[in-house]
C-alpha cells in the first residue's frame, strides 16, 4: 500500500487559507489521492480527490505537484467548523482505504 | 437524500457474546465498507461488499463477518467479543468503485464490557 506522511497537527487563523500537506512518494501511477476529513465523533467526510492535476470544488482545492510525490489541501478561509482531523489516502487496489493518523487542524479565532 | 445510515448508535455487550450491526447504503449506491476505529490503531478496514458479493477483506479474524443483501443493506457480525473489540464501527458507501468518494455513517459505538 502507498504510505502518505502527514503531520500530526496544524493551526490556522479563522479566515486565513489552512494549507494541508501530504507526502506520497511512493505512489503509482494511476493511484488517485483522496482528502477526507473528520469531525468529532462523526464519520469522515470526503473532501476531493485527483489524479495529476489540480482539483477544486465547493469545499477546497487539491494541489498536486508535477512528480505527484507531495500534495497539499487548501481551505481557502478556514472557519471553526473545520477544525478536524484532515486524512490524505492513496487509493489502493481493491478500493480499500487505508487511513494514516491524518493531521489535527485546529482553527482559532 | 438520504445518508449512510447505520443502527444502532451504541451498544454494550459482555464479553463472549455476539452482535450485529446494521447498515443502511445510500440509495443507489451497491458498494459498503467497513471500518473499525480504536483510539490505538485508528481507521482500519474490515471488508467490502458489492452486489452481496465481499469484494475486498483487512486482516481481521474470523470472528468478524458480514453479509450483504439485494436492497444493498448491509450487516457486519463479531461473534465472541472482547474487551479490545471495542470501537466505533463505520460503514461506508458508494455507487460503485468508489472513485468519487464513500459516504460515511455516523457510525456505531460498541463498548464490550
Amino acid at each position: 500500500d502507498a504510505k502518505t506522511t502527514q503531520p500530526t497537527s496544524m493551526d490556522c487563523a479563522e479566515g486565513r487559507a489552512a494549507n494541508l500537506p501530504c507526502n506520497h512518494s511512493t505512489i503509482s501511477g494511476n493511484e488517485y489521492v483522496y482528502w477526507y476529513r473528520q469531525i468529532h465523533s462523526q464519520g469522515p467526510q470526503y473532501i476531493i480527490h485527483g489524479l495529476k492535476n489540480n482539483e477544486t470544488n465547493e469545499m477546497a482545492s487539491l494541489i498536486i505537484t508535477e512528480d505527484r510525490k507531495s500534495s497539499t489541501l487548501i481551505l481557502p478561509h478556514a472557519t471553526l467548523r473545520d477544525t478536524a482531523v484532515y486524512y490524505c489516502i492513496v487509493r489502493v487496489y481493491g478500493n480499500k482505504l487505508v487511513f494514516g493518523a491524518g493531521t489535527i487542524l485546529r482553527v482559532k479565532s | 437524500k438520504a445518508g449512510v445510515t447505520q443502527t444502532p448508535r451504541y451498544l454494550i455487550k459482555t464479553r463472549g457474546q455476539q452482535v450485529t450491526l446494521s447498515c443502511s447504503p445510500i440509495s443507489g449506491h451497491r458498494s459498503v465498507s467497513w471500518y473499525q476505529q480504536t483510539p490505538g490503531q485508528g481507521l482500519q478496514f474490515l471488508f467490502e461488499y458489492f452486489s452481496e458479493t465481499q469484494r475486498n477483506k483487512g486482516n481481521f479474524p474470523g470472528r468478524f463477518s458480514g453479509r450483504q443483501f439485494s436492497n444493498s443493506r448491509s450487516e457486519m457480525n463479531v461473534s465472541t467479543l472482547e474487551l479490545g473489540d471495542s470501537a466505533l464501527y463505520l460503514c461506508a458507501s458508494s455507487a460503485g468503485q468508489g472513485l468519487y468518494g464513500y459516504t460515511f455513517g455516523s457510525g456505531t459505538r460498541l463498548t464490550v464490557v
